[in-house]
């Protein structure tokens, strides 16, 4: 089973716009951390945001906010007042089990969504 | 603050040459820094941890003797892929983990563009 789905493998949004982009998980460890990162089409990956699972409060980074719902096993990135260097591949990615918060943890990655922003 | 590159960022060679890969943490060292594969428009594939001071930890599937891996600093690793074929052929990226914070996080180099003619 994927441990990481994205259903959505491309979006549109007009600019300054804001748009969710979906992400799924699967563990069954208590202990896990979700990652999003940006890859444009230099390939360059850029992180964006992180929600451990134990934090409270939904994770939030400039116009990047992370919608966490723990009981879905969701962790959808919402980006407010889209740009248009916003467009990119976007890929939602988690570190499970003891290794969580290490430097150990191996991330695995969803199937990425190809963001395109209209102007 | 948290800056990795990669040289090169685009090689090409010939079928049964060898290729290396630089990683290098610029500002921060790193004990441990991953190498993936990404195929066009697809996911990134963990090929294998690298830690500094002892031998990798490759992924299942991954060729051990086809991409050797060296971690001789806390900033450099190195992937050379050994008598590289046209099936090689992808991009190549690194990792390396900056700790502390919330989190340790993964930040990525560049990349490397490898074509095998």
């Amino acid at each position: 089973a994927q441990k990481i789905t994205q259903t959505q493998p491309g979006m549109f949004v007009q600019e300054k716009e804001a748009v969710t982009l979906d992400c799924t998980y699967d563990t069954s460890d208590p202990s896990y951390g979700l990652f999003w990162y940006k890859q444009p089409s230099s390939g360059e990956m850029i992180f964006l945001i992180y929600q451990g699972s134990y934090d409270q409060q939904n994770a939030t980074e400039g116009r990047y906010s992370l919608n966490f719902q723990k009981a879905r096993k969701s962790a959808n990135l919402v980006i407010s007042a889209s740009q248009l260097g916003d467009s990119a591949m976007y890929f939602c990615a988690m570190r499970e089990g003891l290794e969580a918060r290490t430097s150990y943890g191996k991330l695995t990655f969803g199937q990425g969504t190809i963001l395109t922003v209209h102007p | 603050g948290a800056v990795v590159s990669q040289h090169p960022s685009r090689v090409i060679c010939k079928s049964g040459t060898s290729v290396k890969i630089e990683c290098r943490s610029l500002d921060f060292q790193a004990t441990t820094m991953f190498w993936y594969r990404q195929f066009p428009k697809q996911s990134l594939m963990l090929m294998a941890t690298s830690n500094e001071g002892s031998k990798a930890t490759y992924e299942q599937g991954v060729e051990k003797d086809k991409f050797l891996i060296n971690h001789a600093s806390l900033t450099l690793s190195t992937l050379t892929v050994t008598s590289a074929h046209p099936e090689d052929s992808s991009f190549y990226i690194c990792s390396a983990t900056l700790a502390g914070g919330i989190t340790d996080t993964q930040y990525f180099g560049p990349g490397t563009r490898l074509t095998v003619l």
